[in-house]
């Protein structure tokens, strides 16, 4: 089974900064099958990106996938006070389609 | 607009089983997968399986064969996880979602199952 590597665990950052979150995966995954969620406490996960580098319906452009192979990348360009979450990766290419265990995007 | 949405919060005990149903609306139901995920308290995002509301087929994760079973009734636009041999390690969120393009675009609300 492919296993997702998020780092790092934790990020602190200010509004304005730019944030670059970061999932390696054990295996090669076809680009079209890796996905990106944002979620919030008591919250559904929210897709964000898809195959990779595609932006979900409604997304800000001041997010941004990209990578390939093994490694993955999300990039928010300018922090919103909304975007601190945690953030998790997953892959859908391969059975079980398994996500990282996410990123927690914090308020410095 | 689309929406699933899930039945309400269980309170089980261990060695009981749990049903949990979410109900799709807004788009074709059997032109998209639905999945499975759960979220421990405190922990992240787990999948647990899929199924084709189409045909009914249904791939599980390896953790939870022989424990997990996915239906769906097609003149509701209804699908079922039945989860069995419950043990305090599977209080959790239950969420289903819509998988589209390889990726879930649409959630439910989740379900809190509590085994205690």
């Amino acid at each position: 089974e492919i296993v997702l590597t998020q780092s790092p665990g934790t990020l602190s950052l200010s509004p304005g900064e730019r944030a670059t979150l970061s999932c390696r995966a054990s295996q090669s995954v076809t680009s079209s099958y890796l996905a990106w969620y944002q979620q919030k406490p008591g919250q559904a996960p929210r897709l964000l990106i898809y195959g990779a580098s595609n932006r979900a319906t409604g997304i800000p452009d001041r997010f941004s996938g990209s990578g390939s192979g093994t490694d993955f990348s999300l990039t928010i360009s300018r922090l919103e006070p909304e975007d601190f979450a945690v953030y998790y990766c997953q892959q859908c290419g391969s059975s079980p389609y398994n996500f990282g265990q996410g990123t927690k995007l914090e308020i410095k | 607009q689309v929406q699933l949405v899930q039945s309400g919060a269980e309170v089980k005990k261990p060695g009981a089983s749990v049903k949990v149903s979410c109900k799709a609306s807004g788009y074709t139901f059997t032109s998209y997968d639905i999945h499975w995920v759960r979220q421990a308290p405190g922990q992240g995002l787990e999948w647990m399986g899929k199924i084709n509301p189409s045909g009914g087929s249904t791939r599980n994760a390896q953790k939870f064969r022989g424990r997990v079973s996915m239906t769906r009734d097609t003149s509701t636009r209804t699908v079922f996880m039945e989860l069995s041999s419950l043990r305090s390690e599977d209080t959790a969120v239950y969420y289903c979602a819509r998988d589209k393009y390889d990726s879930y675009d649409y959630w439910g609300q989740g379900t809190l199952v509590i085994v205690s």
